[in-house]
């Protein structure tokens, strides 16, 4: 069945440092793909999507581009503030069913230190 | 805010009581989706439903029952019969778009005592 692989945490980097979290999907056919970030005690919040092969998603300064040919959907910043700290989630909406359910990674937390 | 809300967000229950967890939307959305996070976990499929008076079983939805009378309504009740209740829940909503992208409440936390 489809599924999501991200790295395991947590991630710890100072302010300002670049940032990679990486993910990569097993899926039939091509399916969207989504970063959310959550918060500590909060719901999770769509950071940034891509529906087809080499789309770039991006918001708040994160980027991912969805390669088809990796599998993959890497989360990047270029500057990372104090603020970033969370548990970022790797997903995709899997179409096996009518159920348009997503499909998971199990999360990477990153600290940001100042 | 997602155009969802969730309430409470703090539950405590007894072990063999059965609760209901709220889970509104005002889009006019018709996908309402149910899932459970456990610690150091992602998230997973309970329930979800895709019009009013029809839903359909996720992945672990043994112990857990929901209704759908209204569009803009999908409550969870966990039941007794649910072995490990205590978890952080979220309600989502779909939106008509291609992108079938979900949005996300504010969750509720359940600890069963």
């Amino acid at each position: 069945g489809d599924s999501v692989t991200q790295m395991e945490g947590p991630v710890t980097l100072s302010e300002e440092a670049f940032l990679t979290i990486n993910c990569t999907y097993t899926a039939t056919g091509y399916p969207s793909l989504f970063w959310y970030v959550q918060y500590p005690g909060e719901g999770l919040q769509l950071l940034l999507k891509a529906t087809k092969a080499d789309d770039k998603g991006s918001n708040k300064g994160f980027e991912a581009t969805y390669r088809k040919e990796t599998t993959s959907f890497h989360l990047e910043k270029g500057s990372v503030q104090v603020s970033d700290s969370a548990v970022y989630f790797c997903a995709l909406i899997s179409r096996m069913d009518s159920s348009y359910k997503l499909i998971f990674g199990s999360g990477t937390r990153l600290l940001v230190r100042p | 805010d997602g155009g969802i809300t969730q309430s409470p967000k703090y539950l405590f229950r007894k072990e063999g009581q059965n609760v209901t967890l709220s889970c509104e939307q005002n889009l006019n959305h018709d996908a309402m989706y149910w899932y459970r996070q456990d610690p150091g976990q992602g998230l997973r499929l309970i329930y979800y439903s895709q019009i009013v008076n029809d839903f359909q079983k996720g992945d672990i939805a043994e112990g857990y029952s929901v209704s759908r009378e209204k569009k803009e309504s999908f409550p969870l009740t966990v039941t007794s019969a649910q072995k490990n209740p205590t978890a952080f829940y979220l309600c989502a909503r779909k939106d008509r778009g291609l992108t079938d992208t979900q949005y996300f409440g504010p969750g509720t936390r359940l600890t069963v005592l």
